[in-house]
């Protein structure tokens, strides 16, 4: 089976712009979580999608969006880019569901570099 | 609220030593506990599991046992080799969390031969 895969694998913006990055869940699993990490803060839960829906955000400010398709995969957007949001974005796909605990898969995740 | 504690790295062993690294938690309720391990310019991959007291997770030589009464999650392996050499991260997801894993802030373990 397929694992996840993240596209593209490296970006480089300039401040001010906007991305998008994509995400494509193992087949057959529902939920897409994103994951911003850097050297100073770790690894910091940015949102979650199932089933198309968003139904878990972490601490971050609107700049940040996500949105999932009906095929579970995951697009999540950064407008109006500042130096510090050069970090590695790591999504991660799991069959989802309510309550209970799913594993969690990461992808390969993508790299971005704000100048 | 929900937290992981881990050891501060970097952890420089000789290969064939002994490995452990220490994980503490907090969480409310009965949490699942996890370790994912990153090699250089790669995502995480799951090297591991527990979902209740006393379950020991092991995979590819690695343990690590749940622990309620202490809070702990320590990884340990008995004879490490150059390969493992990585970042290492204790994780906890509170059951229905949706999608949040609460990770530690990461060891890296770097093997001399």
């Amino acid at each position: 089976k397929a694992g996840v895969t993240q596209t593209p694998r490296y970006l480089i913006k300039t401040r001010g712009q906007q991305v998008t990055l994509s995400c494509s869940p193992i087949s057959g699993h529902r939920s897409v979580s994103w994951y911003q990490q850097t050297p100073g803060q770790g690894l910091q839960f940015l949102f979650e999608y199932f089933s198309e829906t968003q139904r878990n955000k972490g601490n971050f400010p609107g700049r940040f969006s996500g949105r999932q398709f009906s095929n579970s995969r995951s697009e999540m957007n950064v407008s109006t880019l500042e130096l510090g949001d050069s970090a590695l974005y790591l999504c991660a796909s799991s069959l989802g569901g309510t309550g209970g605990t799913y594993e969690q898969y990461f992808g390969p995740g993508t790299r971005l570099t704000v100048t | 609220g929900n937290s992981v504690t881990q050891m501060e790295g970097p952890v420089t062993l000789s290969e064939e030593a002994f490995l452990t690294i220490n994980c503490t938690y907090t969480a409310t309720g009965y949490p699942s506990l996890f370790w994912y391990v990153q090699y250089p310019g790669e995502g995480l991959q799951l090297l591991l599991k527990a979902t209740k007291a006393d379950d020991k997770g092991s995979n590819k030589g690695f343990e690590a046992t749940y622990r309620k009464e202490t809070t702990s999650f320590h990884l340990e392996k008995g004879s490490v080799q150059v390969s493992d050499s990585a970042v290492y991260f204790c994780a906890l997801d509170y059951g229905g969390s949706q999608g949040n894993l609460i990770f530690g802030k990461g060891t890296k373990l770097s093997v001399k031969p």
